[in-house]
């Protein structure tokens, strides 16, 4: 099945540093890349969606400022948290869509996230 | 929007059957999904019923989904250690929507 990578898995930064987390599609190409967030016992939240060569989409109340998504080829999206705080503390998800297979391309396959942990 | 609830824990013993209930609010989706995330982990996809059908049997997976009642169910036959999971129903609208996830126990 489509495989898709994030990278780090895990992080720790002080307050104040900026993150990058790197989405990768292994095995299929996406022109769209989704970010969520998820907080202990909930729900994925959707933060944005990436589009290869065009802005990301921002869900509403997310700063794009802070959370900054480049979608520069169509394997690869990346999310920067820039001056992170120690509310940004989260497990973070990427997942990407599949348009060559998958029932009518609207599978959303994910990564294993990546734990941030900002001190 | 979409709005798509479970409940929140199950519990079963090994052996028994489990069954994960969903519903939702909009039923214009093709595909609706069901995800499993074990701890620390990623969403894996488990499995997918076309919205045209009632049915839909993958080895030890059965999902049921009745249209009229916008009501999808995951049963698990012959339920393993192994399955002690969360498992997210998933509808796709304008975005996907994911419910808050069941987290299923399995008791030797």
């Amino acid at each position: 099945g489509a495989v898709v990578s994030q990278h780090p898995s895990r992080v720790i930064c002080k307050s104040g540093t900026s993150v990058k987390i790197e989405c990768r599609s292994l095995d299929f190409q996406a022109t769209t890349m989704f970010w969520y967030r998820q907080f202990p016992k909930q729900s994925l939240m959707l933060m944005a969606t990436s589009n290869e060569g065009s802005k990301a989409t921002y869900e509403q109340g997310v700063e794009k400022d802070k959370f900054l998504i480049n979608h520069a080829s169509l394997t690869l999206s990346t999310l920067t948290v820039t001056s992170a705080h120690p509310e940004d503390s989260s497990f973070y998800i990427c997942s990407a869509r599949d348009l060559s297979g998958g029932p009518a391309g609207e599978t959303q396959y994910f990564g294993p996230g990546t734990r941030l942990l900002v001190l | 929007g979409e709005d798509v609830e479970q409940s929140l824990f199950l519990s079963v013993r090994e052996g028994d059957s489990s069954v994960i209930n969903c519903t939702y609010t909009d039923s214009s989706s093709t595909y609706l999904y069901w995800y499993k995330q074990e701890p620390g982990a990623g969403l894996q996809l488990l499995t997918y019923i076309f919205s045209n059908m009632d049915m839909k049997q993958d080895q030890r997976l059965t999902v049921l989904l009745n249209k009229k009642d916008k009501h999808l169910s995951l049963r698990i036959a012959d339920t393993q250690t192994g399955d002690s999971a969360i498992y997210f129903c998933a509808v796709p609208y304008q975005k996907v929507t994911f419910g808050i996830g069941t987290k299923l126990q399995v008791i030797p």
